[in-house]
């Protein structure tokens, strides 16, 4: 049972459009969301993290949302690149540290 | 400074065989986590170790097993392979369980049951 769900599961944009990705939890025990982006052949790679007593979070082109009413957050990327092309994770955790992954979406950007 | 290092980066292995992986952390952090990663199940969390204690299992069967060294080192075993345990293994390492600086992890070992 998932209990992070991630929506949708691939996305294509042109150059300098804004991805959108969006999660939505049932566990308000989770207190620790972060986004992780994977690159073929690499481990995911901490990108931005939130907590629940914020709404909104931006580092450089990346901007979570946090909606703790509605059990959503999503990832915003600005100014999509082609380098931004990789697969992007969110998760959630609590106190049992362990992370709850959401299925990945694939993040296209066309020059 | 270095990153998260995991050997081996591939693997093949016959089904019945048992295999053992390692992650070195990075320096200073104490923290180690391995996930599982397939196509199918995505990211799959094994266990997470701190100070040589395991801390936290996740809903694997008993032939996955691990441990962590007082140098912060940890391995992690998998015995009677089937050909389900295919998949990229990650090892992650954060100074501490949840730290603010999120965990960081390896590039992965792939291993292949054949």
């Amino acid at each position: 049972q998932q209990q992070v769900k991630q929506s949708p599961q691939s996305l294509i944009v042109q150059k300098g459009g804004i991805p959108i990705i969006n999660c939505a939890y049932e566990n308000t025990a989770f207190d620790y969301f972060p986004w992780y982006q994977q690159f073929p052949g690499k481990g995911p790679a901490l990108l931005i993290a939130i907590r629940p007593d914020v709404s909104e979070k931006k580092e450089g082109r990346f901007t979570i949302s946090f909606n703790k009413s509605a059990k959503q957050f999503s990832l915003h990327i600005m100014d999509s690149q082609p380098g931004d092309s990789a697969t992007y994770f969110c998760a959630a955790s609590m106190s049992d540290y362990k992370l709850s992954f959401g299925a990945g979406t694939t993040v296209t950007v066309r020059a | 400074k270095a990153g998260v290092t995991q050997t081996p980066r591939y693997l093949i292995k016959t089904r019945g065989q048992q295999v053992t992986l390692s992650c070195s952390p990075i320096s200073g952090h104490r923290s180690v986590s391995w996930y599982q990663q397939t196509p199918g199940q995505g990211l799959q969390f094994l266990f997470e170790y701190f100070s040589e204690t395991q801390r936290n299992k996740g809903n694997f069967p008993g032939r996955f097993s691990g441990r962590q060294f007082s140098n912060s080192r940890s391995e992690m075993n998998v015995s009677t392979l089937e050909l389900g345990d295919s998949a990229l293994y990650l090892c992650a390492s954060s100074p501490e369980p949840q730290g603010a600086g999120g965990y960081t992890f390896g590039s992965g070992t792939r291993l292949t049951v054949v």
